[in-house]
């Protein structure tokens, strides 16, 4: 099966400091990955869908000078929250839709990173 | 606006079968999934539906009719392990995934 891996998949970091997620597809390409933050008891809000080899489009209410985007290749995202503050710590899921699907647009998850600011 | 609406949260039994409700209302219809999630953990695919009608898959079945925007997963012979979220998710004209606040399932011996 297709196997998206996250890293780090924990990380606490001091307030004001920078955080980077990479969500990498293993054993598949990815012409486009998602970016989610999921708060506790509550559903996955998307943050950002990126596409490789151009800009990410943002969900409205997302800054994007705070949640970098870069797809760099068919197999790599990465998020980097920048100047992280308490209320930025979340789960932070990333799913990645494989180029070829067969006719199923499924969305693969990786496992998460929990972020907590302190 | 586009709208996915499933309980909040249900008890069931161990061995016993539990009926999770999702209906919804999106601009445009390109199939609707259901996903497991473990608390901290990421969703994991359960099942895909874009015809009416039901597909089975081992203990889980799930259902649709399109003209109703309605679905459901049909858990059988509820196991301890099932105890976690289901979230109902549809995927608009534009390929974009529209969740559910998710289901909590809460299964007792």
């Amino acid at each position: 099966g297709a196997v998206v891996s996250q890293h780090p998949s924990r990380v606490i970091c001091k307030s004001g400091t920078s955080v980077k997620i990479e969500c990498r597809s293993l054993d598949f390409q990815a012409t486009t990955m998602f970016w989610y933050r999921q708060f506790p008891k509550k559903s996955l809000m998307l943050m950002a869908t990126s596409n490789e080899g151009s800009k990410a489009t943002y969900e409205q209410g997302v800054e994007k000078d705070k949640f970098l985007i870069n797809h760099a290749s068919l197999t790599l995202s990465t998020l980097t929250v920048t100047s992280a503050h308490p209320e930025d710590s979340s789960f932070y899921i990333c799913s990645a839709r494989p180029l070829v699907t067969g006719g199923l647009e499924e969305q693969f998850f990786g496992p998460g990173t929990r972020l907590t600011v302190l | 606006g586009q709208n996915i609406d499933q309980p909040t949260e249900m008890t069931a039994t161990e061995g016993a079968i539990v009926q999770i409700n999702c209906t919804y209302q999106t601009s445009g219809f390109n199939g609707l999934f259901w996903y497991q999630q473990h608390a901290g953990e990421a969703p994991t695919f359960l099942s895909y539906n874009v015809l009416d009608g039901l597909e089975e898959k081992g203990r889980f079945s799930s259902f649709l009719s399109r003209s109703k925007g309605y679905s459901y997963l049909l858990l059988k012979e509820l196991q301890m392990k099932d105890s976690a979220s289901y979230l109902c998710a549809v995927m608009d004209s534009n390929y974009q995934l529209i969740w559910g606040a998710g289901t909590k399932l809460i299964i007792k011996p």
